[in-house]
């Protein structure tokens, strides 16, 4: 299999642009996470979703962030406007079935808002 | 504030030598701990998980302690390798990961040195 594959995997863009993020995750499995890694704030869920419906997004920092799974072996991540301090790195993963814990995590997208 | 607390941000160690990893938790609720491993430029990877049921889990190199009194795991490589060296994360979840959210400490980097 080729595990969860997220794209693109460096995006350096300007302050007050669109930033659409991409994630596939691994076939078969129904829940899908997206995370944020920051030095500040270390890895944290973003939103997860679970046979394309969103379970929990608490952890989307602001209306600025948001997230669609519209099939199975889809999601998006997009974040409008970007702002500087969005600058991190993005991960993607997903998880069969009610074993939500053990993650498979695709390599991550580096964001840089200049 | 965090609730999941890795308060050694780097460790080094000699190869052949025990690598011991330390996790703090402060929600009483965590019944399900894990450990993933992070390479550069990847994604984090699963390693070892351990249920509040148990106080120690083994798999292969790898063992997991659990004392759930002082809300306190740790992670004992041995023997450890070039090999190990990475950055490794503790995560937590509540009633047994079923809610899907992992909450993760900011991590360890591990350096083992031929």
């Amino acid at each position: 299999d080729a595990g969860v594959i997220q794209s693109p995997r460096h995006e350096v863009t300007e302050m007050g642009q669109e930033v659409t993020l991409r994630c596939k995750p691994i076939s078969g499995h129904n829940s899908l996470f997206w995370y944020r890694q920051t030095m500040m704030r270390g890895l944290e869920l973003l939103i997860y979703f679970n046979n394309n419906v969103p379970i929990d997004d608490s952890g989307m920092p602001e209306d600025r962030f948001s997230a669609k799974m519209p099939n199975a072996s889809f999601s998006t991540l997009k974040i409008q406007p970007s702002e500087p301090r969005d600058s991190a790195v993005y991960f993607c993963a997903s998880s069969i079935g009610q074993v939500y814990n053990e993650q498979f995590f695709g390599p991550g997208t580096r964001l840089t808002v200049l | 504030d965090q609730q999941v607390k890795q308060n050694s941000p780097s460790l080094s160690v000699q190869e052949g030598r025990i690598s011991i990893l330390n996790c703090d938790y402060t929600n009483s609720m965590f019944d399900y701990f894990l450990w993933y491993k992070k390479y550069p430029a990847e994604g984090p990877t699963f390693l070892i998980s351990i249920s509040s049921i148990k106080d120690k889990n083994e798999d292969g190199r790898f063992t997991v302690f659990l004392n759930k009194s002082a809300k306190h795991l740790s992670l004992h490589i041995v023997p450890s390798q070039p090999g190990d060296s990475a950055v490794y994360f503790c995560a937590a979840s509540a009633y047994g990961g079923s809610q899907g959210n992992l909450i993760f400490g900011k991590g360890t980097k591990l350096s083992v040195k031929p």
